[in-house]
């Protein structure tokens, strides 16, 4: 069954630095990747996706991943982070080749940002 | 505003009472998911609708969760006699079939039960 794991459930940063969320997914066929951003009691924003295009993808908000399959990770970064930045992220999982949308979520990493 | 609208935004309710949650989702989409998330994790998979059709539950949707789509536009999630464990963000999702995947939330339902 595909899953993914996040590494580090809080990352702080100081606004400015470089802003790097890890993402390793298992799965048995290509898949399709996500990161979704989740401000307080609010719903998810998709940030950007992977869909077996372009290995590095450009999202919204300065933000980029790259898929590398070598390493199953698909981390998401972004160069100078801002203090409007902080919130939880999410890496998600979708199977859509069987024809069925579900994702599968990573339990998420908060983004915590000093000035 | 045209995205994904759910209501109540939050609910409490004292343990053993029902809750019904209505999610209208994006109007040319023709899937609607329904998502729980519990503090500190990430949301888990719960059902979902092709149209009017419920083709998946999630062994997470216990007996007392009943979710509706009558006419293939909003559906409602009804937990009956709720518990304290069914504290939760309920999360409403749609999309479209036979795209590259992304789903549109909602900015879901709180649901505290004492």
């Amino acid at each position: 069954a595909q899953s993914v794991t996040q590494l580090g459930s809080h990352v702080s940063v100081s606004e400015g630095a470089l802003v790097l969320l890890r993402c390793n997914y298992s799965s048995s066929v290509p898949p399709y990747l996500f990161w979704y951003v989740q401000y307080p009691n609010q719903g998810l924003q998709l940030l950007l996706k992977y869909t077996s295009a372009a290995t590095l993808v450009k999202g919204i908000n300065g933000f980029e991943a790259e898929f590398k399959k070598s390493e199953t990770s698909f981390h998401l970064t972004k160069p100078s982070a801002h203090m409007s930045d902080a919130a939880e992220y999410f890496c998600a999982v979708s199977l859509e080749r069987t024809g069925f949308q579900k994702l599968v979520f990573g339990t998420g990493t908060r983004l915590l940002v000093s000035p | 505003d045209t995205g994904v609208s759910q209501d109540p935004r939050h609910k409490i309710t004292k343990r053993g009472q029902n809750v019904t949650f209505r999610c209208d989702p994006i109007s040319e989409h023709n899937r609607l998911y329904w998502y729980r998330q519990t503090l500190g994790q990430g949301p888990e998979f719960l059902t979902y609708f092709q149209n009017e059709a419920q083709l998946e539950k999630s062994r997470l949707l216990s007996d007392r969760f009943s979710a509706e789509r009558p006419k293939g536009s909003f559906s409602t999630l009804e937990i009956q006699r709720t518990e304290q464990g069914d504290s939760a963000m309920y999360l409403c999702a749609s999309g479209l079939a036979g795209t590259t995947g992304e789903l549109f939330f909602g900015e879901g339902s709180r649901l505290t039960v004492l």
